[in-house]
């Protein structure tokens, strides 16, 4: 079975810094991965995601994330961070298709940005 | 509006009523999910649906119940709330490509914040 892990669960960065929010997954074949965030009282938007090809995608709002195979990780990126960032991040592994087509999340990693 | 719709936003109800939390979506998506999510928890999936009238558990299933008769519809009922099922319960939707490898992302409503009492 699929899981993944976000080691933080609370992370606070002042604006302007740069950020990293882990995410390990566990998974037998080759994973799909993504990045949601969910901002207070909304629902998840994703941010990335990864099928195949180049490691690192781009996503929305300046985030990217780097798949790493050999570490099992997707890390999420964002060089500067704006006080808008502020939100909860949720890491998710997908199943392979042919299989149920649902996500594992991660437990989330909440994100304060400090002025 | 197109999109994923769920109703009610918010809900308190007593311990041992029935309660149904609504999901619509106008995308024709085959797959529609639902989950709940509690602090500490993330996510976790409920039951998800492959198509209209085909359904299935997920990690967290016991004491739900959902039907889906009509591809836009998900429905989650909770046959006699307990206040472990206080919790905010999240919809979502995906297509379905058979012909391709590629999983879409899911689409997500804003939630039903959900208290039993």
């Amino acid at each position: 079975a699929q899981s993944v892990t976000q080691p933080d669960i609370h992370i606070t960065v002042s604006e302007g810094a740069s950020l990293e929010l882990r995410c390990n997954y566990s998974y037998g074949a080759t994973p799909y991965l993504f990045w949601y965030v969910q901002s207070p009282g909304q629902g998840l938007q994703l941010l990335l995601k990864y099928f195949s090809g180049d490691t690192l995608v781009q996503g929305i709002k300046g985030f990217e994330a780097e798949f790493k195979r050999s570490q099992s990780s997707f890390n999420l990126r964002k060089p500067s961070v704006h006080w808008s960032d502020a939100a909860e991040y949720f890491c998710a592994v997908g199943a392979t298709p042919g299989s149920a087509r649902q996500l594992t999340f991660g437990s989330g990693t909440q994100l304060t940005v400090l002025p | 509006d197109a999109g994923i719709t769920q109703s009610p936003r918010y809900k308190i109800t007593e311990t041992g009523r029935q309660v149904t939390l609504m999901c619509h979506q106008t995308w024709s998506h085959s797959y529609m999910f639902w989950y709940r999510q509690d602090l500490g928890h993330g996510l976790r999936l409920i039951y998800y649906s492959a198509a209209a009238d085909i359904t299935d558990k997920g990690e967290v299933p016991d004491g739900y119940v959902v039907s889906r008769s009509k591809t836009e519809n998900f429905p989650l009922t909770l046959e006699s709330a307990t206040r472990s099922q206080t919790s905010v319960y999240f919809c979502a939707s995906s297509e379905s490509r058979r012909a391709t490898v590629r999983l879409t992302e899911a689409f997500f409503g804003q939630g039903t914040r959900l208290t039993v009492v």
